[in-house]
């Protein structure tokens, strides 16, 4: 199947700094979509991307997509204890089936007080 | 209050015996989705369903079975088949028209003894 990279696998941040996660596909994206998952508990959507160069923002959260939809980033400025959680991209399914997301490996945030 | 309930939240089964886990929503979606989380992956589709009655093979349906007689039910069976059945199990729904954020339950961890 089709999949996404996301980089880094792991990030720790101090509290107050800025975190970025990536997403790429070598395969041209129709959308993209970010869920957010805390320890312990279940993914939660955030946003999704549909247009190319969008960027979209959440309060501390800023995503964007690519001119080229084949990436994605999601950033974070002035991290918090609450933003720690495993961040997950994912791409729209293959082989002509609407219904499928593909998701990323997740980018799991800690964040130090 | 709408959602996704998933019962029970911690599961555990000798090796050999089938289990079925449940997965409801009262949310009015067509899609329903089984994936399956080890610790630092992502989310892996096993099945899923775009309509009652119906249902398609995810990426790793191997050991697995489903059914969908009702719209809000998809329970998921783990059989003796699979070889490393103890895993997260997350469920979730959309409404199934195209690329749509998925609602995702509170998932069940199966421990297989």
């Amino acid at each position: 199947g089709q999949q996404v990279m996301q980089i880094p696998q792991y990030q720790h941040v101090q509290e107050g700094e800025d975190f970025t996660t990536y997403c790429n596909s070598s395969t041209t994206l129709s959308n993209i979509q970010w869920y957010k998952q805390r320890p312990g508990g279940h993914p939660v959507f955030l946003i999704q991307l549909v247009k190319s160069g969008e960027v979209k923002k959440q309060k501390r959260l800023t995503f964007q997509f690519g001119e080229a939809k084949k990436n994605s980033s999601l950033h974070i400025t002035a991290t918090q204890t609450t933003d720690v959680g495993t961040y997950f991209c994912a791409r729209d399914g293959s082989g002509g089936s609407n219904y499928k997301l593909t998701f990323g490996k997740g980018t799991l945030l800690t964040v130090n007080p | 209050d709408g959602g996704i309930t998933q019962s029970p939240k911690y599961l555990f089964r000798k090796e050999g015996q089938n289990v079925t886990l449940s997965c409801e929503q009262n949310l009015n979606h067509d899609a329903m989705y089984w994936y399956r989380q080890d610790p630092g992956q992502g989310l892996r589709l096993i099945y899923y369903s775009q309509i009652v009655n119906d249902f398609q093979k995810g990426d790793i349906a191997e050991g697995y079975s489903v059914s969908r007689e009702k719209k809000e039910s998809f329970p998921l069976t783990v059989t003796s088949a699979q070889k490393n059945p103890t895993a997260f199990y997350l469920c979730a729904s959309s409404r199934g028209l195209g690329i749509d954020e998925q609602f995702f339950g509170p998932g069940t961890r199966l421990t297989v003894l």
